[in-house]
């Protein structure tokens, strides 16, 4: 598609319980990235792909997140056993190619919260 | 990696007046420098960018003008619009392609 599409829109879940969010990103793109917005509007990267290749996971947490861009499916964030500190929103984005000046689109991201 | 500072954090301008924010950033090796509007429940939507072999960049409205030698560049926005409220980034790409996010600005047209 012509935008980053996110699902679900808001997720709610409790505490110790998994959560997966999806992404399918613009079509022709090959770089996605998952970013996370806590209060106060700050953003925090997590994670890049290249196809279905990791690209950066310097900002992904060690234990309990993981991620998946596979061939013809959207992309997937995973959060094993859920802390309140995981409510967020956690936004997609795609761009054509990975060279630094390229534009990245994002998504409408994944409201999560966390009873 | 790349360390950046956006000011104000606040910004109310009355309709028709110009509103214009200001980021700065540390990797001097930088060489794009994109502006984002983030509208309530919504993602954030690229609205201008910059090439670091150009000084300025404007398009209708909106204008992005780039100090290398200072390491900053700022947004500005002309005949401001009660739709131009909004929470504005700065975000420019780390070395590993990553948007570093400005801790936002808050733009308030008052009618």
């Amino acid at each position: 598609g012509e935008e980053v599409a996110q699902t679900p829109k808001h997720l709610v879940r409790g505490e110790g319980q998994k959560a997966k969010l999806y992404c399918a990103p613009i079509k022709g793109h090959s770089y996605v990235f998952w970013y996370q917005q806590v209060l106060k509007n700050e953003f925090k990267f997590l994670i890049s792909f290249q196809n279905e290749n990791v690209f950066d996971e310097t900002g992904m947490p060690k234990e309990r997140f993981s991620a998946k861009c596979l061939p013809n499916s959207p992309c997937s964030l995973e959060i094993q056993a859920t802390k309140l500190e995981d409510s967020a929103v956690y936004f997609c984005a795609s761009s054509q190619t990975g060279t630094s000046n390229q534009p990245q689109h994002f998504g409408d991201g994944t409201r999560l919260s966390i009873l | 990696g790349e360390n950046v500072e956006q000011h104000p954090s606040t910004l109310s301008v009355q309709e028709g007046d110009s509103a214009v924010i200001k980021c700065t950033y540390s990797d001097s090796a930088s060489n794009y420098f994109p502006w984002y509007k983030q509208e309530l429940g919504k993602g954030p939507q690229l609205i201008i960018d910059i090439r670091s072999n150009v000084g300025e960049k404007k398009d209708q409205r909106i204008a992005v003008t780039l100090n290398k030698t200072a390491k900053h560049f700022s947004l500005h926005i002309t005949e401001t619009q009660p739709e131009d409220s909004a929470v504005y980034f700065c975000a420019p790409p780390s070395g590993r392609r990553a948007l570093t996010f400005g801790s936002g600005t808050r733009l308030q047209v008052q009618p």
